[in-house]
């Protein structure tokens, strides 16, 4: 089961991009990288999800490169409202039902 | 759609009681999951549930059973409940974004804070 290292917290200022690097070293074929969001008092909520190279939706870009050994989280011109958490998970593709290691995710505090 | 739905929110119990932490979706997801989060803390996983009828044990299943008691429900039991097991749960279900998504995705409720005195 492929684990995640990401760092334990990041500071940014409103209007910058942030970038949050997950490391998983042991990354299966099968596996995709999901990256979920997490706010006080909620459940995480899904942010943004790949295979390889570059994906970006409405909400956020996601970078991995050729060896898939990490990926990186970009969120551009961050607000207030994006201080949560941040979570980096790898999986196996459909049908669910496997374990899933969230780890202790990456705390974003974004400062006025 | 409602999504996830947890019940209780909120829950105190004194060491050795039980309980059973309810759960339902309504997304036709075949995969569920129950976590448990403590302050400051990420997500651990107690038990999950690939399809109807089956179960499996996750990172720190002790001191917790679960029953998938049909496709929708997914209850999570603590039979005597002790302080340790104070903390956020988490239910959650998995299953594909969009028509053709190439991996699931999970869905999570609000959670239920129990507090173990």
């Amino acid at each position: 089961l492929a684990k995640t290292t990401q760092p334990i917290s990041m500071d940014s200022y409103e209007g910058q991009e942030v970038n949050i690097t997950c490391s998983h070293n042991n990354i299966a074929t099968n596996d995709y990288i999901t990256w979920y969001q997490q706010f006080p008092s909620q459940g995480p909520r899904f942010i943004i999800q790949g295979y390889k190279t570059k994906v970006t939706n409405e909400v956020a870009s996601l970078f991995i490169p050729a060896d898939r050994k990490s990926s990186t989280l970009s969120l551009p011109r961050v607000s207030l409202s994006d201080t949560a958490v941040y979570y980096c998970l790898v999986g196996d593709r459909r049908g669910g039902g496997f374990k899933t290691i969230f780890g202790a995710g990456t705390r974003l505090f974004v400062k006025a | 759609n409602a999504g996830v739905t947890q019940t209780p929110k909120f829950q105190v119990l004194k060491t050795g009681q039980s309980m059973t932490l309810q759960c339902a979706q309504d997304m036709n997801h075949n995969s569920m999951y129950w976590y448990r989060q403590d302050p400051g803390m990420g997500l651990r996983l107690i038990y999950y549930s690939a399809s109807e009828g089956t179960t499996d044990k996750g990172e720190v299943p002790n001191g917790y059973n679960v029953s998938r008691l049909n496709k929708r429900e997914f209850s999570l039991r603590l039979e005597s409940a002790a302080p340790s097991q104070t903390s956020v749960y988490f239910c959650a279900s998995s299953g594909l974004q969009w028509e053709g998504a190439p991996a699931d995705t999970q869905y999570f409720g609000p959670g239920t804070r129990l507090t173990v005195l």
